[in-house]
């Protein structure tokens, strides 16, 4: 059963540190996306990787926030300093996409992020 | 700014009744659209994919998909307490991107 896997599932730390999340995405899929959710905004895209060039990176405080992937199998996000706004479930999500297809996409479990 | 529109609910329905949740959107260009379930602390949950008008039906799940007025809905037949979640709508805007819009969700209680 293939899945999307993420770590750690847990993160607390103090303002000012740097956090590391890491995302093993379905073998085979060319997408990776990287989503933040609070209660207040939702789900929010913060970026996306196709065949792991950065696409789209919009949506992330760019002062801060970095995302890479490295090789076909990880995919990292860096807060760097992290602040208590940061504090929310990130969520990897990976699918695969083909010219002319669709865009289902599968969720790994999350990193719930506290920042105090 | 284009948006996907829900109901946050809460949704109450009894056991065994059929529950209804919509979502509209904003953009006439939109191609696919997605339903996602996600239970309380988990992830969301893909059900429910539609890329044309009408209805596509899955177990006990139908969407329904209408593109001159700009909604889709999921109908969720012989509801069951498991069935109780919040329901995310996603919408893909262009049809050669992957980006997909989220709703906040509606969260269904299904009252045995």
């Amino acid at each position: 059963d293939a899945r999307v896997t993420q770590t750690p599932r847990h993160k607390v730390t103090e303002m000012g540190q740097e956090v590391t999340m890491r995302c093993q995405p379905i073998l085979g899929h060319n997408t990776v996306f990287w989503y933040r959710q609070t209660m207040m905004q939702g789900l929010e895209l913060l970026a996306y990787f196709r065949n792991r060039a950065p696409l789209d990176d919009s949506g992330m405080p760019k002062d801060r926030f970095s995302a890479e992937m490295p090789d076909a199998t990880l995919a990292t996000l860096k807060i760097q300093p992290s602040e208590p706004r940061d504090s929310a479930v990130y969520f990897c999500a990976s699918g695969f996409w083909l010219a002319g297809g669709w865009n289902e996409q599968f969720f790994g479990p999350g990193t719930r992020l506290t920042v105090l | 700014q284009k948006e996907v529109e829900q109901n946050s609910g809460p949704l109450s329905v009894p056991e065994g009744a059929i529950a209804s949740l919509n979502c509209t959107y904003s953009d006439r260009g939109s191609q696919s659209f997605f339903w996602y379930r996600q239970y309380s602390g988990k992830s969301p949950e893909l059900i429910m994919s539609i890329y044309s008008n009408g209805d596509k039906e899955d177990g006990r799940f139908t969407a329904q998909l209408n593109k001159a007025s700009q909604y889709v809905s999921l109908l969720i037949r012989d509801s069951q307490p498991s069935d109780s979640a919040t329901y995310l709508c996603a919408v893909n805007y262009n049809f050669g991107n992957e980006k997909l819009t989220f709703g906040t969700g509606t969260r269904l209680t299904i009252i045995p």
